[in-house]
């Protein structure tokens, strides 16, 4: 299995613009989750999907942030418009059925730098 | 509210010498505890968990953790630190839905 792919791997933009995040988890996952590494805030969970419906979207910091899973095999995070706050390592995971007790598998994470 | 705490931002220690990589837990109900590792430019990989059973859970790369209940800590350790294992690792709580709740992580160097 190649495991959790993501791309691009880095992204530079400039303010204003849309930018899309793509993710294909592992086959046979469930659920998925969108992470965001930056060194003020540490590992913040953007929002999971469970069985390609979203559960918890709470840590999505504000309107300008979507996501999307039309199915099990990939899904995308948008940012629109894009600002230089939004610059961080964005991270997409994957886990097995079974819930509480399974591992994330991660992928190998965006840099996205918005000028 | 489920949380982690990871004391220490970073941990130095000689190669060859014992590690310890501290973490403390707060969750209402059993534990689902893990601990993750990342080199740079890299995502997460998972090292061990502990679900339920022995108290001393054993992972990759010869890492160990030590689940104690009364003080609510998940300690991750190893008995001889090799310089390749300098990475940033993070312990996790798992909630019923298996969302997980990362720590600050902790920033291990281990010097030649």
């Amino acid at each position: 299995d190649a495991g959790v792919i993501q791309s691009p791997r880095h992204e530079v933009t400039e303010m204003g613009q849309e930018v899309t995040l793509r993710c294909k988890p592992i086959s046979g996952h469930n659920s998925l989750f969108w992470y965001r590494q930056t060194m003020m805030r540490g590992l913040e969970l953007l929002i999971y999907f469970n069985n390609n419906v979203p559960i918890d979207d709470s840590g999505m910091p504000e309107d300008r942030f979507s996501a999307k899973m039309p199915n099990a095999s990939f899904s995308t995070l948008k940012i629109q418009p894009s600002e230089p706050r939004d610059s961080a390592v964005y991270f997409c995971a994957s886990s097995p059925p079974n819930g509480r007790g399974e591992k994330l598998f991660f992928g190998s994470g965006t840099q996205l730098s918005v000028l | 509210a489920q949380s982690v705490a990871q004391p220490e931002d970073q941990v130095n220690v000689a190669e060859g010498n014992p590690l310890t990589v501290k973490c403390t837990y707060s969750v209402s109900g059993n534990p689902y505890l893990f601990w993750y590792v990342q080199y740079p430019n890299r995502g997460l990989q998972f090292l061990l968990k502990y679900i339920t059973g022995d108290n001393l859970v054993k992972g990759s790369y010869g890492f160990e953790a030590e689940f104690n209940k009364s003080q609510t800590s998940f300690h991750l350790k190893k008995p001889s630190a090799l310089v390749s294992d300098s990475a940033l690792y993070f312990c996790a709580v798992n909630t019923n839905a298996g969302k997980s709740t990362f720590g600050d992580g902790t920033t291990l160097t281990v010097k030649p």
